[in-house]
């Protein structure tokens, strides 16, 4: 069935280290992968996508990347603020033409120790 | 730019009651999508439309139904609510027909309707 994992479940990092965070899938079909960014009680927000015909995408301190044959992405932070304090979710897009769901990843708690 | 309006942000509701959450996705976008996400839970997929069909459906119980209108509009009823059933119900719209020509799109999330069932 359609299943995404993601790793770690928490992270601590010093300000200004890198953070990664890891997700897997199950379905060779997904062609589409979101990260959102989810502050306690608000809703999810996108930060990065990345589609299928691309390994890796950057936009500034946020990069994801994408390996197909694997089946698995990752996001990458850099030098990380305190502001990026919250839960992560990795996702991806299941279905065809008109069915289409996307499947969350279990989330990853990130603090950022200033 | 308009985003998806949920109503209502906060409902109470007793144990066995009824509650009726709506969802006004962005205009034009032809995919709907409900989900429920607990305390500390990823969202969980309930049930998704497409131009209002309904499309697929997850681990919604059959207490639950959903439609989308004609005006694009969608409501999520719930029926003899339990204590498991508090959380936060979240809509998001899409725009897959442009997903489906190489376009660029991404799925928005509503602000939420947090139920609680006391």
């Amino acid at each position: 069935g359609e299943n995404v994992e993601q790793h770690p479940s928490t992270l601590s990092v010093q300000e200004g280290d890198s953070a990664v965070i890891k997700c897997t899938y199950s379905d060779s079909a997904s062609n589409y992968f979101p990260w959102y960014k989810q502050e306690l009680g608000k809703r999810p927000q996108l930060i990065i996508d990345i589609r299928s015909n691309v390994g890796e995408k950057k936009d500034q301190r946020i990069a994801v990347t994408l390996n197909k044959t694997a089946k698995h992405f990752s996001l990458h932070i850099t030098e990380t603020q305190p502001e990026d304090s919250a839960v992560y979710f990795c996702a991806a897009l299941w279905g065809t033409s008109g069915t289409y769901k996307y499947i969350f990843g279990t989330g990853t708690r990130l603090k950022v120790l200033a | 730019a308009a985003g998806v309006i949920q109503s209502p942000r906060h409902l109470i509701k007793e144990k066995r009651e009824t509650a009726t959450l709506k969802c006004y996705p962005i205009p034009r976008h032809d995919t709907v999508y409900w989900y429920q996400q607990g305390p500390g839970q990823d969202p969980q997929f309930l049930i998704s439309f497409y131009e209002k069909m309904q499309s697929d459906k997850g681990s919604i119980p059959d207490r639950f139904s959903a439609q989308q209108f004609s005006d694009y509009h969608s409501e999520l009823n719930m029926s003899s609510l339990e204590l498991g059933d508090s959380a936060l119900y979240f809509c998001a719209s899409s725009l897959e027909r442009d997903r489906e020509n190489e376009k660029n799109t991404e799925a928005f999330f509503g602000q939420g309707t947090r139920l609680t069932v006391v």
